[in-house]
């Protein structure tokens, strides 16, 4: 079964602490992203992949980091200066940077 | 400033009549259009897309009309199911790009 997984599903943590989410395609897309979604706001591109060991920033950067070591795994972690960290965060991935991008089922990070 | 924009936060219909959702876009660079459609704590999911050669591209129940003359495009629905309910985004790209643009998209409720 191809597709992108996201865990976990919700994720809680104090505030002021680092955390990983996890997102794995086995699509052997080459592009991958990490978008927030936050109520009325759409989705707004954190940071994208074209390709291994490379990485871009998207429009809301500040406080993420992510790594690229491997085509199938994207993992993003917010910081402790993501000053609003609470919210609804998908991992997609693309053939190719200008296609269709597939979506994972999206991880739902509160920040206590 | 927004890019790519959805300025009805939502729309209504009835079962069996037509829905029809906007997206207009200011980048005259933008070539390729997709609309998805996203069910509440889910991924989105790819519906349509368009490119720029394109004025319309059908599929099944889903017509996306492109204009670009007025940098507008439209997503039909016809017949609209109630499991059409969802939130629908539209994204754009180009071909130079390296990633997509989402709108904030537009809650569709389609009642029986």
């Amino acid at each position: 079964d191809g597709g992108i997984t996201q865990s976990p599903k919700y994720l809680f943590r104090k505030e002021g602490q680092n955390v990983t989410l996890s997102c794995e395609q086995n699509l052997n897309h080459d592009a991958m992203y990490w978008y927030r979604q936050d109520p009325g706001q759409g989705l707004r591109l954190i940071y994208y992949s074209q390709i291994v060991n490379d990485f871009q920033k998207g429009d809301i950067a500040e406080g993420y980091s992510v790594s690229r070591e491997k085509k199938e795994s994207f993992p993003l972690t917010v910081t402790s200066a993501q000053k609003n960290p609470t919210a609804f965060y998908l991992c997609a991935s693309s053939i190719a940077a200008l296609s269709e991008q597939f979506f994972g089922p999206g991880t739902r990070l509160t920040v206590l | 400033d927004q890019q790519v924009k959805q300025n009805s936060p939502s729309l209504s219909v009835q079962e069996g009549r037509i829905s029809i959702l906007n997206c207009d876009y200011t980048n005259s660079m933008f070539d390729y259009f997709l609309w998805y459609k996203k069910y509440p704590a889910e991924g989105p999911t790819f519906l349509i897309s368009i490119s720029s050669i394109k004025d319309k591209n059908e599929d099944g129940r889903f017509t996306v009309f492109l204009n670009k003359s007025a940098k507008h495009l439209s997503l039909h629905i016809v017949p609209s199911q109630p499991g059409d309910s969802a939130v629908y985004f539209c994204a754009a790209g180009n071909q130079a790009g390296t990633a997509l643009i989402f709108g904030k998209g537009t809650t569709l409720s389609v009642s029986s």
